[in-house]
């Protein structure tokens, strides 16, 4: 069975601050990692993926993610922290099969709300 | 490109009563979600189907949730009779191919059962 585990359901940040959303996993295979942001009364949006390529994934609007195997984590960071990126950021595992492809079944992590302040 | 769609956005019943929600995904997906996200949680997994074939349905509470996808296109989710702790967001998400590497979501329909 897989899970997702986000440390800290809340994060605040100065506007330039760095951004770090923690998240830890565990799966029983490979797995590929995943980061999504919802805005208020919106669906999750795809920041970024890791699907065993590279290790250090970039993702849309300065957002990058690290796999670190041994410690079973895929932190999210962001050097600078912008207003706009108030959100709520869900880090979600898939298991990889075989051949390259996965299940499709997203689990999530219970996400972790990000306020910028000014 | 349209994105994935879902009727209706807001919902509000009373506890027993029925309801239904729509999704028709982006054209050309062939696998299709059905999500509940809870208030301060993460969105879990109710019902994954391929085409018109049901995938993975073990979190689906089967003595009041149904959901179909007769033509392998668009997706209803049925609740009958709700609960209170039925209340949430029901997400629909669709992918092009059954390894789902990349999920796109509607904007969800917010069941309020009171």
């Amino acid at each position: 069975a897989q899970s997702v585990t986000q440390l800290g359901s809340h994060v605040s940040v100065s506007e330039g601050a760095l951004v770090l959303l923690r998240c830890n996993y565990s799966s029983s295979v490979p797995p590929y990692l995943f980061w999504y942001v919802q805005y208020p009364n919106q669906g999750l949006q795809l920041l970024l993926k890791y699907t065993s390529a590279a290790t250090l994934v970039k993702g849309i609007n300065g957002f990058e993610a690290e796999y670190k195997k041994s410690e079973t984590s895929f932190h999210l960071t962001k050097p600078s922290a912008h207003m706009s990126d108030a959100a709520e950021y869900f880090c979600a595992v898939s298991e990889a099969r075989a051949g390259g492809t996965s299940y499709g079944k997203l689990t999530f992590g219970q996400g972790t709300i990000l306020t910028v302040h000014p | 490109e349209a994105g994935v769609a879902q009727s209706p956005r807001y919902k509000i019943i009373e506890k027993r009563q029925s309801v239904a929600f729509w999704c028709n995904p982006i054209s050309g997906h062939a696998t299709l979600y059905w999500y509940q996200q809870i208030l301060g949680q993460g969105p879990k997994l109710l019902i994954q189907f391929q085409n018109n074939g049901v995938v993975d349905d073990s979190q689906l509470p089967k003595d009041r949730f149904s959901a179909e996808r007769l033509k392998g296109v668009d997706s209803t989710l049925k609740i009958q009779p709700a609960k209170l702790e039925d209340s949430a967001v029901y997400l629909c998400a669709s992918s092009l191919e059954a390894s789902g590497r990349e999920l796109f979501f509607g904007e969800g329909s917010r069941l309020t059962v009171l």
